[in-house]
């Protein structure tokens, strides 16, 4: 059982690259989120999806994109990367109105330099 | 979204009980409480859910009191590799759409020492 992928799982960039975080999941799921989890800290929802097309912002939005281009696959897209976007990116399904239960990748470490 | 306040850590020994407290003094009626698990470098995994009185399941209880106002964890004879970090989130499980957002506070880091 797959559950949740995410790719890659480790990143360097430098400031002002652009990348795009994947994730997949295999699991029928409709909605799909982004956290981001700074050193020490809880996570911090960046985006989230209820369904294919649509996307809604979380917590911290600025500076990254999102796309749910289908069902199975939501991408998180940093467009111009700062320092500030350091981090462990995690990436969460569940399956709504049934499954009580959210599942997580293993996250993506990024840094900034 | 309910907000919730838990202790931001707590220490205890090998083998013993812990009890770890969340209070969400704005919970709705519809929202349940969920408790998630996360070791460093690894996604948060899910522990229990529950709505009223007590649930149980193999790893854990969940106490919640008449008001719903609190909540408890209480994690049994605890060992050294259920040092993690220990959220407690308040949503309704059964909303859809934009309604049904996930939000983590900062957690209890969890301790246990030999």
């Amino acid at each position: 059982n797959a559950g949740v992928t995410q790719t890659p799982k480790f990143q360097v960039l430098k400031t002002g690259q652009s990348m795009t975080l994947q994730c997949a999941q295999d699991m029928n799921h409709n909605s799909m989120y982004w956290y981001r989890q700074d050193p020490g800290m809880g996570l911090r929802l960046i985006y989230y999806s209820a369904s294919e097309g649509t996307t809604d912002k979380g917590e911290v939005p600025n500076g990254y994109n999102v796309s749910r281009l289908n069902k199975r696959e939501f991408s998180l897209r940093l467009e111009s990367a700062a320092p500030s976007q350091t981090s462990v990116y995690f990436c969460a399904s569940i399956l709504d109105r049934v499954d009580t239960e959210a599942f997580f990748g293993q996250g993506t470490r990024l840094t900034v330099v | 979204l309910a907000k919730t306040t838990q202790p931001i850590s707590m220490d205890s020994y090998e083998g013993q009980e812990v009890n770890i407290t969340c209070s969400h003094n704005n919970i709705a009626t519809n929202d349940y409480i969920t408790w998630y698990q996360q070791f460093p470098s690894q996604g948060p995994r899910f522990i229990i859910q529950g709505y009223k009185t007590k649930v149980t399941n193999e790893v854990a209880s969940l106490f919640i009191p008449a008001d719903r106002k609190s909540s408890t964890l209480s994690l049994p004879r605890v060992s050294l590799s259920d040092t993690a970090v220990y959220y407690c989130l308040v949503g309704d499980p059964y909303s859809s759409g934009s309604a049904r957002q996930l939000t983590f506070g900062s957690g209890t880091q969890l301790t246990v020492l030999p």
